[in-house]
C-alpha cells in the first residue's frame, strides 16, 4: 500500500493564481481530511469528508474548495491564491471507530509559496 | 482558553533520561488522545493512543491520562537523540452523535535530546 499521496511537493504561485493540491489513499479509508500547517503552528482543518459526496467545513476553510467523487481522492482547490495561504498543506485519511476516535495517516505534505 | 494546549518549547533534555510532555484540554467530553510525532519537514506519524484514565506503555513510551484534571502526558524513557521532533498532541472532541468526531490537534512541543 502507499498509504496517502500527494502532488505537488512544493509549488511556488502567483497571486491570483489557481491551482489543485492532489490527494489519493488506497486504504479504503471512509474520512479524509486537509490540514494546512504555519510555521511553529498546530495544525489547522480546513475541510473534511466522511465519505464520497460528502464534504464539509472545518476551521479554515475561507479561500478554499474540495470535492469527494471517489473514496480514494480527496482534491482541494484553491481558486485566487493570497499570500495568506503560504502554508504546508496536509491530507490525512482515517478508518472512524466510531466513540473511540479514529488515527489518522497523513501524506506527506504539499509545501505552497504564494508570492 | 485553547482547546488543546501544549508548551511549545523547547524541551531539552540530555541523552538517556527521561522526557515529560503535557497536554491539557478543554471539553470535557473528549473520549480519545493521541501523540503524533512530527520530524522537521516531514508529516506527522501516530505513536501513541489512549482512552481511559491511567497509563499505557508501548516500548519506552508511555501515556498518562487523567479526565478529571484534563490532562494527558507522554513519558519517553531513554530518551535518544533520534527523539528529537515536535510532539503533537490530538483530542477527539464528540461533537455530533453518529456523526463526525472533530479531532483537534495542540500547536506541539519541540524535543531535543542532547548526546
Amino acid at each position: 500500500n502507499a498509504g496517502v499521496t500527494q502532488t505537488p511537493k512544493f509549488r511556488i504561485l502567483k497571486i491570483g493564481q489557481s491551482m489543485t493540491l492532489q490527494c489519493t489513499q488506497d486504504m479504503n479509508h471512509n474520512y479524509m481530511y486537509w490540514y494546512r500547517q504555519d510555521p511553529g503552528m498546530g495544525l489547522k482543518l480546513i475541510y473534511y469528508s466522511v465519505g464520497a459526496g460528502i464534504t464539509d467545513k472545518g476551521e479554515v476553510p475561507n479561500g478554499y474548495n474540495v470535492s469527494r467523487s471517489t473514496t480514494e481522492d480527496f482534491p482541494l482547490r484553491l481558486e485566487l491564491a493570497a499570500p495568506s495561504q503560504t502554508s504546508v498543506y496536509f491530507c490525512a485519511s482515517s478508518y472512524p471507530r466510531d466513540a473511540t476516535g479514529e488515527t489518522q495517516y497523513f501524506g506527506p505534505g504539499t509545501r505552497l509559496l504564494v508570492l | 482558553q485553547k482547546e488543546v494546549e501544549q508548551n511549545s518549547g523547547p524541551l531539552s533534555v540530555p541523552e538517556g533520561a527521561i522526557a515529560s510532555l503535557n497536554c491539557t484540554y478543554s471539553d470535557r467530553g473528549s473520549q480519545s488522545f493521541f501523540w503524533y510525532r512530527q520530524y522537521s519537514g516531514k508529516s506527522p506519524e501516530l505513536i501513541m493512543s489512549i482512552y481511559s484514565n491511567g497509563d499505557k506503555e508501548d516500548g519506552r513510551f508511555t501515556a498518562q491520562l487523567n479526565k478529571a484534571s484534563q490532562y494527558v502526558s507522554l513519558l519517553i524513557r531513554d530518551s535518544q537523540p533520534s527523539d528529537s521532533a515536535t510532539y503533537l498532541c490530538a483530542v477527539n472532541m464528540l461533537r455530533n452523535s453518529g456523526g463526525y468526531q472533530k479531532v483537534t490537534f495542540g500547536t506541539g512541543t519541540k524535543l531535543q535530546v542532547i548526546p
